[in-house]
């Protein structure tokens, strides 16, 4: 059974960086068949689909236009997992930030259990 | 970006019975390959969202066949056929069809 762990901090300060982990059991972050996606959920913006990485013969990303110039998702082979970060944050970017495993068009079928982020001096 | 409208935003229903979930896109969903890239999903009271319908109308694994799916181009509809009281929560349509990914803003079911 796949499962996805996420892990960071709640509070971040604006203009700051949030970093968030997530740790795959039960597949691999290499894997071929999946993709490895960040998703947001608040009230203002409801849920947004922020980006993904994912190997297909090499490491590919991307991301939402929303975020594009301020978003790194990189995969961690080594740890068998991803990470977020998203730079010069503001209040806007208050959020449950989930981990997320799947394609866009089959819907994702496996999701972390959501860390909520707060960003506030 | 897509717009996806759902509707009613707010669903009571009376356990046993039918319900109903409308998802309407600003385009049509059909995407170049000949699939329709609408799926559904349900979060529960304080829990990640969790995935129901993709493609339309196939159910995803262990979510029970009172759950269905269906529609065509704009126009989408999640069924459940008898409402029980695990169901409770918000019901999110999502298109993968067009750049970027974009949900509904939700339908919460609720018991009456």
């Amino acid at each position: 059974q796949v499962q996805l762990q996420q892990s960071g901090p709640g509070l971040v300060k604006p203009s700051e960086t949030l970093s968030l982990t997530c740790a795959i059991s039960g597949d691999s972050v290499s894997t071929d068949s999946a993709a490895w996606n960040w998703i947001r959920q608040s009230p203002s913006r409801g849920l947004e689909w922020l980006g993904r990485t994912y190997y297909r013969s090499r490491w590919n990303n991307e991301y939402a236009g929303s975020v594009r110039s301020r978003i790194t998702i990189n995969p961690d082979t080594s740890r068998n997992q991803f990470s977020l970060q998203l730079n010069s944050v503001t209040p806007d970017d208050t959020a449950v930030y989930y981990c997320v495993r799947g394609w866009i068009g089959d819907g994702w079928d496996v999701w972390g259990q959501g860390t909520t982020v707060t960003v506030s001096s | 970006d897509v717009v996806m409208t759902q509707s009613p935003l707010s669903l009571p229903v009376t356990l046993g019975q039918p319900a109903s979930i409308s998802c309407r896109s600003s385009q049509s969903l059909v995407h170049s390959d000949g699939n329709t890239k609408l799926s559904w999903f349900q979060q529960r009271p304080g829990q990640s969202p969790r995935r129901l319908i993709y493609r339309v109308s196939n159910r995803a694994s262990g979510v029970p066949d009172r759950f269905s799916g269906s529609g065509s181009g704009t126009d989408f509809t999640l069924k459940i056929s008898r409402v029980e009281a695990e169901d409770v929560g918000v019901y999110y349509c999502m298109q993968g069809t067009h750049w970027p990914p974009t949900f509904g803003g939700g339908t919460k079911v609720e018991i009456k």
